[in-house]
């Protein structure tokens, strides 16, 4: 059974950081993983999906990285702002016989300081 | 603009009733998911629809049903409310099960059960 683990669960820095997020998954037969965004009483926004065939995906000051032999995916928040406070988490897809699967970490919730 | 559209937003029900919280989704996707969401525990699936026509039962169906008649509409039905049942709901949408799979989500709803 696929698990994700989400470490910190909680995180406080200055505005200006560069920040890592980490996620990891015991299977590392995905088939993609995706980070979202979630504001309070929100639902969740796609951040960035990283296929399995990819290292990395980027948007704007948003990085993340995947080493499925690992089961291991980061996600770096650049210039960290107070708009970024939020959680965030990650979800891994696997495929199975009748479709495909997506697990979900529980998330590190970011709070970004003036 | 395109995306999800969940009602209502935020329900308080008796233990007993009947309830149906409604998704439509305006961007044409395949399949469709819901989720509930609780502290602690993560986002997990309840019920899948991979195209128009069919379902199938995710993580924690049972005491939910749901059907799709066509693509846009995929409404989860409680049948007999209980307590363990309160929680928040989140629809969602992926383009289909074998290509990119992102998925994108609703604002959700917000129920509790007395």
């Amino acid at each position: 059974k696929q698990e994700v683990t989400q470490i910190p669960a909680a995180l406080s820095v200055p505005e200006g950081e560069n920040l890592v997020l980490n996620c990891s998954f015991t299977d590392s037969a995905i088939y993609n993983l995706q980070w979202f965004r979630q504001d309070p009483g929100k639902g969740l926004t796609s951040l960035l999906l990283i296929q399995s065939s990819q290292r990395e995906q980027t948007s704007g000051r948003l990085n993340a990285s995947l080493d499925k032999s690992s089961g291991r995916s980061t996600l770096y928040i650049a210039a960290s702002q107070p708009g970024d406070s939020a959680t965030y988490l990650c979800a891994v897809r696997v495929l199975t016989g009748g479709g495909n699967k997506l697990t979900f970490g529980t998330g590190t919730q970011l709070k970004v300081e003036l | 603009i395109a995306g999800i559209t969940q009602a209502p937003t935020s329900q308080i029900l008796a233990a007993g009733r009947r309830m149906t919280l409604r998704c439509t989704q305006d961007m044409r996707h395949n399949a469709m998911y819901w989720y509930r969401q609780d502290l602690g525990l993560g986002l997990r699936l309840i019920h899948y629809s991979n195209t128009a026509g069919t379902t199938g039962k995710g993580e924690v169906p049972d005491g939910y049903s749901v059907s799709r008649a066509n693509t846009d509409d995929f409404p989860l039905t409680l049948a007999s409310a209980v307590p363990s049942q309160t929680s928040v709901y989140f629809c969602a949408s992926s383009v289909g099960t074998g290509n990119t799979g992102e998925l994108f989500f609703g604002e959700g709803s917000r129920l509790t059960v007395l």
